[in-house]
């Protein structure tokens, strides 16, 4: 069963950077796109970005876009997502999940998530 | 972009069934989407992915309980004899230019 770890979430002031991370294993991860989807303490289910499986395609939801920067590297099995500028707005639990396709399609696996609180 | 419009909330007694609609803004109404399930504190499960035409395929070790179909712009998601540990919120999902969006959730309540 494919597993997805994330890593990295803490209590980080605002305007400061943050880098999380999400180590994949029990699939073969340079076969397909990744993606960063977050949830707000009590809210719904907010995507946040998508790389493809070579990592030379990113894409941003606006309220991250400029802010936020997504990558991989194939050779660890793993992805990352460096926040930069954050805002209390972004203080939310940040999942790892797994594209069903190598360009971007739907989440078909999901990790158990790491908690980013942006707070003085 | 496409919109996905859902129910905030949905009720049914233990053993019976419950039907979740999402419905596709104007001009998406062609959109494939995927339903996830997520438990209390839980992270989210995907279900299946959707189709236009009602063709769905469910994710691994989801129950056969959980069915979907389609009708124009609505996609639903029917959760037959329906069990206590299916009280959860539902999302849907679909995307277009590689840009992702999910609907606002559907809480299920297991009378």
């Amino acid at each position: 069963e494919v597993q997805l770890v994330e890593s990295g979430g803490v209590v980080v002031q605002p305007g400061g950077s943050l880098r999380l991370s999400c180590a994949a294993s029990r699939f073969t991860f340079d076969d397909y796109a990744m993606h960063w989807v977050r949830q707000a303490p009590g809210k719904g289910l907010e995507w946040v970005s998508l790389i493809s499986w070579d990592g030379g395609s990113t894409y941003y939801a606006d309220s991250v876009k400029g802010r936020f920067t997504i990558s991989r590297d194939n050779s660890k099995n793993s992805l990352y997502l460096q926040m930069d500028s954050l805002r209390a707005e972004d203080t939310a639990l940040y999942y790892c999940a797994k594209d069903m396709d190598g360009s971007g399609s739907y989440i078909g696996y999901w990790g158990q998530g790491t908690l980013v609180i942006v707070s003085s | 972009q496409p919109v996905l419009t859902q129910s905030s909330s949905a009720s049914a007694s233990l053993g019976s069934s419950v039907k979740l609609t999402c419905t596709l803004s104007s001009g998406h109404s062609s959109y494939i989407i995927a339903w996830h399930q997520q438990q209390p504190g839980k992270a989210p499960r995907y279900l299946m992915k959707l189709e236009g035409s009602g063709s769905y395929n469910k994710g691994s070790g989801v129950p056969d309980r959980f069915s979907g179909s389609s009708s124009g712009a609505d996609r639903y998601l029917t959760i037959s004899n329906l069990q206590s540990e299916d009280e959860a919120d539902y999302y849907c999902e679909t995307w277009d230019s590689n840009t992702h969006v999910f609907g606002t959730g559907t809480k299920v309540t297991v009378l």
